[in-house]
């Protein structure tokens, strides 16, 4: 199985601040990566797919880069509703694995 | 709109069994291929497992921890996702999401809490 690290667990951020959160594969997953975002007791919601394409609706502070087994997402102004837990996910093949998710905390 | 809506959580004792369902809408279900997500309290999100379309194949594909245990399936006329739980084990106490799709996942249920525990 492939395994996912992210990186830091927690974060301690300001609004306006620039926020980047890394993922590491165990191997190779050429850019096969998806980015999500989690509020509390609400489902994840898709914020960017294969490794940068910006899922609709998403504001464009967000963004995705890396390729082969190092990725970051980056959020360039932290906005108040951007407190929330995030999570990669690798789906270059089976099982389909997470990150064990950034919580961005109001520093 | 997609529409995903989960039901069948609950409390079951070690060794139960628990059906959960998942409804489509706005979507065509049986084009769609549809992936569980669970996620135990305080946790990260696990992939349980995926099946696709049956003009694909219909297909299943497991996470090594419930296979032989839990089973997806579909009723394409109800436009209706399950997953059988069989043989619980406290560990697959967890926020259950039907999510459509394989890859990335655009779309997501509201989630079925099924707790395991004597």
């Amino acid at each position: 199985d492939i395994q996912m690290t992210q990186s830091p667990s927690t974060l301690s951020a300001s609004v306006g601040d620039r926020v980047t959160i890394t993922c590491r594969a165990s191997q190779s997953i050429s850019s096969w990566l998806a980015w999500y975002q989690q509020k509390p007791g609400k489902a994840p919601k898709l914020l960017i797919y294969k490794t940068s394409s910006l899922q609709s609706g998403v504001p464009s502070r967000f963004s995705g880069s890396g390729s082969g087994t190092e990725f970051t997402l980056t959020i360039s102004s932290l906005q108040p509703d951007d407190f929330a837990s995030y999570h990669c996910q690798q789906y270059n093949s089976y099982p389909r694995t997470f990150g064990q998710g950034t919580k961005v905390e109001i520093k | 709109e997609v529409q995903l809506v989960e039901s069948g959580g609950g409390l079951v004792k070690p060794g139960g069994s628990l059906r959960l369902s998942c409804v489509l809408s706005g979507f065509t279900f049986s084009n769609a291929w549809m992936t569980w997500i669970r996620q135990a309290p305080g946790k990260g999100l696990e992939w349980v497992g995926r099946i696709k379309s049956k003009v694909d194949g219909g297909t299943t594909d497991y996470a090594a921890p419930v296979k032989d245990r839990f089973t997806i399936s579909r009723d394409d006329s109800k436009n209706t996702l399950y997953l059988q739980m069989n043989s619980l084990k406290t560990e697959d106490t967890a926020v259950y999401y039907c999510t459509l799709g394989d890859g990335w996942l655009p779309s997501w249920g509201q989630g079925t809490l099924v707790t395991v525990s004597s």
